[in-house]
Order: structure tokens, then C-alpha cells, then sequence
């Protein structure tokens, strides 16, 4: 069966320091993706990755950093130089792939991350 | 970034009433989903769609809930009598590989 734990229910950190937001996930599939979306206090949901299994390069986007460890079945999210709009909950999330379509989305419990000014 | 809309974006309704959530999907898209969320809780799947027809439903998604595609564009959740337990955000999905949702409908069952 898929799962993914959060394991960090709240996160409050200082303006300018790093942060990391550990993901662990299970699944018995080979193929597979792994996401990572935010959610601000508006409540939609943001897209910010998608990792495909085969693909264990980590990713950069500005302050935003992931690293993919299929050995430790991990996928974590790294934001540099906090700043306060990024409060919000961020969710990690997988589904299996197969014929080329994207499955149901299993999603983690979510870390709440507070950014103090 | 290809958008999905939904709507309303809030609904009040008494237990017991019947509701309609609409969604409109990005067009071409051949899977649509629908998840929901309890308030502090995670987002959890309740049905799959595709060809016009459930492809994949949870335990949630019981005889209450039913979607449906009615003219080809929208995509809509129905949840024939509401219970106190369905006060949710309620998302819809157009997922290529990437999972696109709406922004939500947050439903409260009074």
C-alpha cells in the first residue's frame, strides 16, 4: 500500500534561516511521482514539483531545493533564506504512474511552517 | 500555468440538503478527480473519472456522493443529503502529470 508520512507537524522558524521539510514515502510500484504542493491560509493548493521516480538528480528553483533519495525512500524540500510568505502549509504527495497517466494523488499529513519576521 | 476553476467558491446548506459542486477541468484533459479536505486534515482522493465514467472511487466516496460530466465541459459533485461530516474544501483535479487542482469549494454543513 502507498503512504507518505510527514513526520513534522509544525515548523516555526526566523526570517533568513533554512528550513527543511522531510517527506518519507512507501510504495511496492517501481514507477512512480512524487510532489510537493503549498498551501497558503487562502487554502487552494500550489504546485511546486513533480518527481518522477527514475529521476533521483536533485532540483533547484531559486530558494527552493529538492533532494530525491530512493534509497531512504525520501524526497525533501529545502527552502533557503526563509521569508514570511512562505507560512503555509506544505503537503508532499505520490501516485503510482502507469500507461503514461498520473494516479490518484496519496498525500502526507502536511508540515505547517511558520516564518517569523 | 493551465488553470481549472470551480465553483462557488463557498456553500452554506443545512444537513440534510442537497448540493452541486461544479468544476471546470482543463480542456483536453481526459482524467478528472475530485478530493477533499477537512478542515486542519490532509487532502484525501475521493473519485477518479474517465470516458465518462468512475474509473476509481474511495471508501469516502459512498452512495450520497455521485459525478457526473453533463455537457462535456463541467464536472460536477453531487452530495445528495448532506451530513454534518461533509463540511470539507472540496477540490477538483485535470491532471496530466501534474495534478492541477482548482482552488476549492469550501463547503459548510450546518
Amino acid at each position: 500500500a502507498q503512504k507518505v508520512t510527514q513526520a513534522q507537524t509544525e515548523i516555526s522558524v526566523v526570517e533568513k534561516e533554512d528550513v527543511t521539510l522531510d517527506c518519507v514515502y512507501e510504495t511496492r510500484d517501481t514507477t512512480y511521482y512524487l510532489f510537493w504542493y503549498k498551501q497558503p491560509p487562502s487554502g487552494e493548493l500550489v504546485f511546486l514539483i513533480r518527481r518522477n521516480s527514475f529521476d533521483e538528480q536533485n532540483e533547484i528553483s531559486g530558494r527552493y531545493s529538492w533532494n530525491f533519495q530512493k534509497s531512504t525512500s525520501s524526497f525533501n524540500f529545502t527552502i533557503t533564506a526563509s521569508q514570511v510568505v512562505d507560512s503555509a502549509v506544505y503537503f508532499c504527495a505520490l501516485s503510482e504512474s502507469y500507461g503514461g497517466a498520473t494516479n490518484k494523488l496519496i498525500f502526507g499529513t502536511g508540515t505547517l511552517l511558520a516564518v517569523q519576521p | 500555468e493551465p488553470e481549472v476553476t470551480q465553483t462557488p467558491s463557498h456553500q452554506v446548506t443545512q444537513m440534510g440538503q442537497e448540493v452541486i459542486l461544479r468544476c471546470v477541468p482543463i480542456s483536453n484533459h481526459l482524467y478528472f478527480y475530485w478530493y477533499r479536505q477537512i478542515l486542519g486534515q490532509k487532502v484525501e482522493f475521493l473519485v477518479s473519472f474517465y470516458n465518462n465514467e468512475i474509473s476509481e472511487k474511495s471508501e469516502i466516496f459512498d452512495d450520497q456522493f455521485s459525478v457526473e460530466r453533463p455537457d462535456g465541459s463541467n464536472f460536477t459533485l453531487k452530495i445528495r443529503s448532506t451530513k454534518l461530516e461533509d463540511s470539507a474544501m472540496y477540490f477538483c483535479a485535470s491532471p496530466d502529470a501534474t495534478q492541477y487542482f482548482g482552488p476549492g469549494t469550501r463547503l459548510t454543513v450546518l
